[in-house]
């Protein structure tokens, strides 16, 4: 079974502070994949990123940054000087090769970044 | 190339009646997946079709709810007897494969069901 777990349900910064947001998983299987979603206050879901389990190389990605460590089994998310329009949930999510295919959503992380 | 599409965005219904929840898949997907989003909640998975196949429906409740993925026309998610209970966001999501480095998963702009 998949399972991922984001401890922060909320964090409130203020604007131009760096924010990270935590990811951690669970799985069986040595071929999986590792997704980070936005979803705005309007309510869809923009895919952010995807990793899979044999890259362990950070990615970045303009203001974002992702850390894959597999060690630790977590997959952290790094917004540098945040701005009022990252206000969203963000959502870590996980598809196990050998689990067919479907996505396992974590809990979510409700960003507020204030003026 | 248009992205998935889902319809309608809101639907109201009362207690009983029934939902129809209609998906589009990306030009060229052919698995199709259904998630729902209860209110503060993350997404979960429902079901997950290929063309005429249910492949994976182990999150779907026992009762009430059905999907199917024709070969033509949309996939279509229905709920029966709608219970207050079953108001959230339904998401639907397509991919041009099941695994391997085509499997990412784009998501619909989601159904969001109202039962009064």
């Amino acid at each position: 079974a998949q399972k991922v777990t984001q401890a922060q349900t909320e964090i409130s910064v203020v604007e131009k502070e760096d924010v990270t947001l935590d990811c951690v998983y669970e799985t069986r299987d040595t071929t999986y994949y590792l997704f980070w979603y936005k979803q705005p206050p309007s309510g869809e879901l923009v895919f952010l990123i995807r990793r899979n389990s044999f890259d362990e190389q950070n990615e970045i990605s303009g203001r974002y940054s992702w850390n894959f460590q597999k060690s630790t089994s977590s997959f952290n998310f790094t917004i540098t000087a945040s701005q009022v329009v990252d206000s969203a949930v963000y959502f870590c999510a996980l598809s196990a090769y050998n689990a067919g295919n479907m996505l396992t959503f974590g809990g979510g992380t409700r960003l507020m970044v204030k003026p | 190339n248009a992205g998935v599409m889902q319809n309608p965005r809101h639907l109201v219904r009362r207690r009983g009646q029934e939902a129809r929840l209609r998906c589009s898949p990306m030009k060229g997907h052919s698995h199709v997946y259904w998630y729902r989003q209860l209110p503060e909640e993350g997404l979960k998975f429902m079901v997950y079709l290929q063309k005429e196949n249910i492949i994976d429906e182990s999150g779907m409740p026992k009762e009430r709810f059905s999907a199917e993925f024709p070969k033509e026309g949309p996939s279509i998610l229905r709920i029966q007897q709608v219970v207050r209970g079953d108001s959230a966001a339904y998401f639907c999501a397509s991919s041009p494969e099941a695994g391997g480095p085509l499997n990412e998963q784009f998501f619909g702009p989601g159904t969001r069901l109202t039962v009064l």
